[in-house]
Formats: C-alpha cells, sequence, structure tokens
C-alpha cells in the first residue's frame, strides 16, 4: 500500500553542524513532496515542498533533493540552530489528484549547543 | 491574517459522549481535511473536503463524521467518543487540492476516559 517512511527515529547534530533528515515513499505516482516542521505543541509548519519534474530545491537554509529513480526524498539544513529542535515530517500527494497528503512517520531533530 | 483555527484546544470526554472539534479558515481554500495524530506516529487521514457540499473518507474515518456547508468551515463530530479515539486532531487547508502546501491549524488536544 501506499506509505511513506523515514529511516531514523531521531537524529542528533551539533549547533553549526549541518543536518539531513531522510524519507523513504513507496508509491511511483506521487509527483508532489512536503517537508513540515512540527514543534512541541504546535501544528505541522510548512517548511520547503518540491514536485516531482525537480530533483532539487532550496530555501532559506533548507534544500530539498528528490531522487525518483529510488523514491527517496531528503531535506537539508545548513548550519543548524536550536530552533531547529523539532520533529520533521515527510508527506506525499500519492496517486490521483485527490489533495490527500500521505505522511511519514517523523524524525525528531535535536540540536546540541 | 487568523489562517486555520481550531476550537477547543483542549477537551475531555467520558465514553459515549458526543461532540463537535471545528475548524475554520478564511484564506478562501477549497480543500481541507481532518488528521489525528497518536504518539510516535505521523498523522492519519480522517476525513476531507475538495468544496463546499463534497466530503469523502480518508484512512481512519470510523467514529467520525463531517460536513462542509461552507467553504470556511469544516467541523468534525465524534457521535459515541471511545477510548481509542483519545488523540490529538490538526485541520488543515489548501488551495488546491493535492498540490500546494497544507496550512494546519494548532490542533486539539483530546482525552476519551
Amino acid at each position: 500500500g501506499e506509505s511513506v517512511g523515514l529511516h531514523l527515529p531521531t537524529l542528533s547534530v551539533q549547533e553549526g553542524d549541518n543536518s539531513i533528515i531522510n524519507c523513504a515513499y513507496s508509491n511511483s505516482a506521487s509527483d508532489y513532496f512536503i517537508w513540515y516542521k512540527q514543534e512541541s505543541g504546535k501544528g505541522p509548519q510548512f517548511i520547503i515542498d518540491i514536485r516531482s519534474n525537480m530533483d532539487k530545491r532550496q530555501g532559506q537554509r533548507v534544500t530539498v533533493l528528490l531522487n525518483k529513480t529510488v523514491k527517496h526524498l531528503s531535506l537539508q539544513i545548513a548550519a543548524t540552530q536550536p530552533g531547529d529542535s523539532a520533529v520533521y515530517f515527510c508527506a506525499e500527494n500519492g496517486s490521483g489528484n485527490t489533495g490527500k497528503l500521505i505522511f511519514g512517520q517523523g524524525t525528531t531533530l535535536q540540536v546540541k549547543p | 491574517n487568523a489562517g486555520v483555527t481550531q476550537t477547543p484546544k483542549f477537551q475531555v470526554l467520558k465514553t459515549g459522549q458526543s461532540m463537535t472539534l471545528q475548524c475554520a479558515q478564511d484564506m478562501n481554500h477549497e480543500y481541507m481535511s481532518w488528521y489525528r495524530q497518536d504518539p510516535g506516529m505521523g498523522l492519519r487521514l480522517i476525513h476531507y473536503s475538495v468544496g463546499a457540499g463534497i466530503t469523502d473518507q480518508g484512512e481512519v474515518p470510523n467514529g467520525y463524521n463531517v460536513s462542509r456547508s461552507t467553504t470556511e468551515d469544516f467541523p468534525l463530530r465524534l457521535l459515541s467518543a471511545a477510548p481509542s479515539q483519545t488523540s490529538v486532531y490538526f485541520c488543515a487547508s489548501s488551495e488546491y487540492r493535492g498540490r500546494t502546501e497544507a496550512f494546519f491549524g494548532q490542533g486539539t488536544r483530546l482525552t476519551v476516559v
């Protein structure tokens, strides 16, 4: 069935280092992917998205890479800061134009000062 | 700009009670959805709507009803609450189905005892 999974449940990095959070998706028909950040007690917050006709997209301190061959998505955060500590979710839109988003289970990013 | 507003933020119900979780958005988005989030898990889709008068089931619809009488509002009803419905509920909206970011509310933390 459709699923989106993350390789590691927790990632611990030193402040100032770069972080890489990975995501594997299973539905090759998905053509839209989003990364969300969720801080404790809050709703998910949009970070960056990418469409399947791209393999890389950059935002402010964040980069998303899409490898459709192996159905892999990654989020890179440059110069990680304490404020980046949160749970990160990837999501895909699955097959069909229904508007549904399928979420992975999340990776907790811990930034050590 | 309020975005997506959910009420209440916290609720405790007894088994068998009914209640409605409210969700309103002021962005004129056509697509709205409800998710539940359980500890250590990603978000699972309960119900969604692609416009006023149109709703459909998501991944975990049992025990929940929805309606969409206006573009702005998308309430979620629990007709007879069960302990298994203890969760954090998030409402989201997006401009266009499956292609643009979904904006999330702050969540409703529901406990059924």
